[in-house]
């Protein structure tokens, strides 16, 4: 219900420590999967994505890491700092519609000095 | 650049009265999304348009939701009458194409209340 929505699990870090935030998809039929942060009061942000041909993908500070057979999803966020502090979703692409996103619960990231 | 484009940020608003968002996507983008977003959860689509075509309505309430692209460039959805449960975010996104690498680019949401 609403009362669940509320409670965003809560990842709290002291900056300069690196975090591991974890997403659990559903459908094994997906084959491309994204890592977006939103920040309060603005849209979700594009952080970085990664095709189901790969295990691993690395961006600036973050590194996405696939494990397709127990459908999990992580983002490892380097020397986290204050501006990391966000909700974090991950995404999944609907295969049958191959542009359809489908959101998982977010995170929320916590960078304390 | 501009990304997308939203207005208003903020509406409230008495239930069974009706309300209407805008969005404007980025310059060149053909695809254009609607989500609603509730407290603390990720975004669901609401409708995707290619162009000026609707090509996933699929979880649009029709009864009382309705959504336009009239020249395949901004965007208006509305909703009348309102409920109080449709007390939510609405985001709008914009991608170029409909490739799977084809990012999308959210708006910063327009934040209904519904009283």
């Amino acid at each position: 219900g609403e009362s669940v929505g509320l409670h965003l699990p809560t990842l709290s870090v002291q900056e300069g420590d690196n975090s591991i935030i974890n997403c659990a998809y559903s459908n094994s039929a997906s084959d491309y999967f994204i890592w977006y942060k939103q920040e309060s009061g603005k849209g979700p942000q594009f952080i970085i994505d990664i095709r189901s041909n790969m295990d691993k993908r690395q961006g600036q500070r973050v590194t996405v890491l696939l494990n397709k057979t127990v459908k999990h999803l992580s983002l490892q966020i380097a020397a986290t700092q204050p501006g990391d502090s966000a909700v974090y979703f991950c995404a999944e692409k609907d295969t049958i519609d191959t542009d359809k996103l489908i959101f998982g619960t977010g995170t929320r990231l916590q960078v304390f000095p | 650049e501009a990304g997308v484009v939203q207005s208003p940020r903020y509406k409230i608003i008495e239930k069974k009265q009706p309300v209407a968002f805008w969005c404007n996507p980025i310059s060149g983008h053909n695809t254009l999304y609607w989500y609603l977003q509730n407290l603390g959860q990720g975004p669901e689509l609401l409708i995707r348009y290619e162009n000026e075509e609707a090509v996933d309505d699929s979880q649009l309430p029709k009864d009382r939701f309705s959504a336009e692209r009239l020249k395949g460039v901004d965007s208006t959805l509305k909703i009348q009458p309102a409920e109080l449960g449709d007390s939510a975010v609405y985001l709008c996104a914009s991608s170029l194409t409909t490739s799977p690498g084809s990012e999308q680019y959210f708006g910063p949401g327009t934040r209904l209340t519904v009283t």
